[in-house]
């Protein structure tokens, strides 16, 4: 079944504690990304990917981190969670379009839900 | 902003109305995109218009494109229960970056 997976699912954590949240995709897609979901703010991206070894910044950057070593993982690090670094975390992938855009269709993966005390 | 806003930011009508919703943007558009989310679950891609189409149809949903307005509506015919959630346009701009801008969506309920 093609699907975009995350782990984990929920998490709860302290200020300062490093974690990683995984994402895998089996569609052999080049596009890659993170958003984070908060209420009132839509879906804000944080990171993208469009191939292996080639990462780039969104909307918000700021306190993470990822790498794109292998086509189908893309995780997304925070190396030192915030409070306001808690929300609704989704992974998408998709296929690189022939114009050079993400012109495809997303696939979201089922999301993390985040809490950092 | 290369953010698309939705309109209304919610919506409750009665099982088996018509539900409209509407994305107005700003900038030139490659393509724009409806999505559907279930409370707390992941995004489900709906429809995908690109900016040289004026309509789509998929089922019971119709997404219209008017670029020279640069706004999007999804209309969603026969309502059922299961329609309701949120609902997110996203659009990828002309201007030179990769990135898919979601809007901040907009809530339907569906009441039975």
């Amino acid at each position: 079944e093609a699907q975009v997976t995350q782990n984990p699912r929920y998490l709860i954590t302290v200020t300062g504690k490093k974690l990683t949240v995984t994402c895998s995709q089996n569609m052999n897609h080049e596009y890659m990304s993170w958003y984070r979901q908060d209420p009132g703010l839509g879906l804000r991206q944080i990171y993208y990917s469009m191939n292996v070894e080639v990462t780039d910044k969104g909307d918000v950057p700021e306190g993470y981190k990822v790498s794109r070593k292998e086509k189908r993982n893309f995780p997304l690090i925070l190396e030192s969670p915030s409070p306001n670094q808690t929300s609704l975390y989704f992974c998408a992938s998709s296929l690189w379009g022939t114009s050079g855009r993400p012109q495809e269709t997303q696939y979201f993966g089922p999301g993390t839900r985040l809490l950092v005390l | 902003s290369q953010q698309g806003e939705e309109d209304p930011q919610a919506l409750s009508i009665q099982e088996g109305e018509n539900a409209t919703m509407n994305c107005s943007y700003k900038t030139s558009i490659n393509n724009l995109q409806w999505y559907r989310q279930n409370s707390g679950r992941g995004l489900v891609h709906l429809i995908l218009i690109r900016s040289n189409e004026r309509e789509k149809h998929s089922g019971r949903l119709r997404v219209t494109l008017d670029t020279s307005k640069k706004s999007s509506s999804l209309l969603i015919t026969a309502s059922r229960a299961a329609d309701t959630a949120s609902y997110f346009c996203a659009l990828i701009s002309n201007f030179g970056n990769e990135k898919l801008t979601f809007g901040t969506g907009t809530r339907l309920t569906i009441i039975p």
